[in-house]
């Protein structure tokens, strides 16, 4: 399966931009590239996901590498209620179609 | 309006009993899934439905058994439980099959199974 690496964990301040980097450098041509968070006491939630190109949605943008062997998630501005843990995922043909969490990044929010 | 409710939400149970958690989502997805958490925090994928068919079957203890009588609702029953299988396990849906990058995964809250 193919794998991802992430900081155990990171800091920001409130309402400061976050980049959580993401490496993938064993991804392959069909994987997408997703992001789920899970907040305390919660469920996993989708965040974003893209293939080749820069995605942005209302939660997040997604940077891609051209060589599509890293991605970047950023957060425009912090709240204390995107502290939570972020997990980058490669969810494709190389990963037998399962969506396989990895350790993620504990991202912790200062006021 | 859940999109994706799981009951109970707490269960604490003795070792050997048998226990149920169910699932149900009303987003109108094809493919359902049960997750497992463990102490650790890791998530692992357990078992997946599409259409009522099972399509994803990890190497688990086959006291673990998934039903899914229609594709809003996928049911987990498990067997003679032991002091291993507390965790929290949650269900999920999506609108595409598994085998599909683009698949986006919706959760439920969670189901929290204690085994004294």
């Amino acid at each position: 399966d193919a794998k991802t690496t992430q900081p155990n964990s990171m800091e920001s301040n409130e309402e400061e931009p976050v980049h959580l980097p993401c490496n993938h450098s064993t991804i392959s041509g069909t994987d997408y590239i997703h992001w789920y968070r899970q907040l305390p006491s919660q469920g996993p939630e989708y965040v974003i996901h893209g293939l080749t190109s820069n995605v942005n949605n209302r939660m997040a943008s997604l940077a891609i590498a051209e060589d599509r062997k890293s991605s970047t998630l950023i957060l425009h501005r912090a709240t204390l209620r995107d502290a939570a843990v972020y997990y980058c995922i490669l969810f494709g043909s190389s990963n037998t179609g399962k969506l396989i969490f990895g350790q993620g990044t504990t991202l912790q929010v200062k006021p | 309006d859940t999109a994706v409710s799981q009951t109970p939400k707490y269960l604490v149970t003795q070792m050997g009993n048998d226990k149920s958690i169910k699932c149900e989502q009303n987003l109108g997805h094809d493919t359902m899934y049960w997750y497992k958490q463990d102490s650790k925090k890791f998530l692992k994928i357990m078992f997946s439905y599409n259409n009522k068919e099972l399509i994803i079957n990890e190497t688990v203890p086959n006291r673990f058994s998934p039903k899914s009588p229609d594709k809003a609702h996928l049911n987990l029953h498990i067997n003679s439980l032991e002091l291993g299988d507390s965790a929290v396990y949650f269900c999920a849906s999506s609108r595409r099959t598994s085998s599909s990058g683009a698949n986006v995964l919706t959760f439920g809250a969670g189901s929290r199974l204690t085994v004294l």
